[in-house]
């Protein structure tokens, strides 16, 4: 099945700084890849999401970049505020009725 | 995008007790629902998949006798915790896709279960 990893563990950068999150991914069937905001005691909230057939979208402050040879995907979050802080997570999943995996999480702290 | 709704938010019960735990799409069909576990700071697990009108599919490790998963309209899912223990205490999350979402899956907001 589906593996999906997410690095770092933990990041803290500085507002007004870019946030990079990268995950990597191993079921080669896999062709949709979304962003999850969560913030303590609520539900993941969609940020983003890419496709296989795209290599990059944008979003305002939020790209996401996918490497479907490497298998890996990133987030770039630019510009980065005090409200950007939460749990972010990558997910992975093939077409029909399969669930999402999702990566372990990273913690964003943006310092004011 | 689409909403979900998960009933309750929180709930507190006595060990022993069993706790039912909805969730609804509310503007589409959810043609398969998925059960997810998120204990302190770690991720999302996958708990069970549902389809409508058919026996959920549970992960390994999971009980099925125990968490008791019914899928029996296009809008609503509940997962019952029957003879809830301490270690049973946990952020429960249900998400949903529908015929027209390709790829997409939308969550509700989550029911954290504290059993006593």
């Amino acid at each position: 099945g589906e593996n999906v990893e997410q690095h770092p563990s933990t990041l803290s950068v500085q507002e007004g700084d870019s946030a990079v999150i990268k995950c990597t991914y191993s079921d080669s069937a896999s062709n949709y890849f979304p962003w999850y905001k969560q913030e303590l005691g609520k539900g993941p909230q969609l940020i983003i999401d890419i496709r296989s057939n795209v290599g990059e979208k944008k979003d305002q402050r939020i790209a996401v970049t996918l490497n479907k040879t490497a298998k890996h995907f990133s987030l770039h979050i630019t510009e980065t505020q005090p409200e950007d802080s939460a749990v972010y997570f990558c997910a992975a999943r093939a077409s029909g009725n399969t669930p999402l995996v999702f990566g372990k999480g990273t913690r964003l702290s943006v310092i004011a | 995008g689409a909403v979900v709704s998960q009933h309750p938010s929180w709930v507190i019960c006595k060990s022993g007790t069993s706790v039912k735990i909805e969730c609804r799409s509310l503007d589409f069909q959810a043609t398969t629902m998925f059960w997810y576990r998120q204990f302190p700071k770690q991720s999302l697990m996958l708990m069970a998949t549902s389809n409508e009108g058919s026996k959920a599919t549970y992960e390994q490790g999971v009980e099925k006798d125990k968490f008791l998963i019914n899928h029996a309209s296009l809008t609503l899912s509940t997962l019952t915790v029957t003879s809830a223990h301490p270690e049973d205490s946990s952020f429960y999350i249900c998400s949903a896709a529908g015929r027209t979402h390709t790829g997409e899956l939308f969550f509700g907001e989550g029911s954290r279960l504290t059993v006593l």
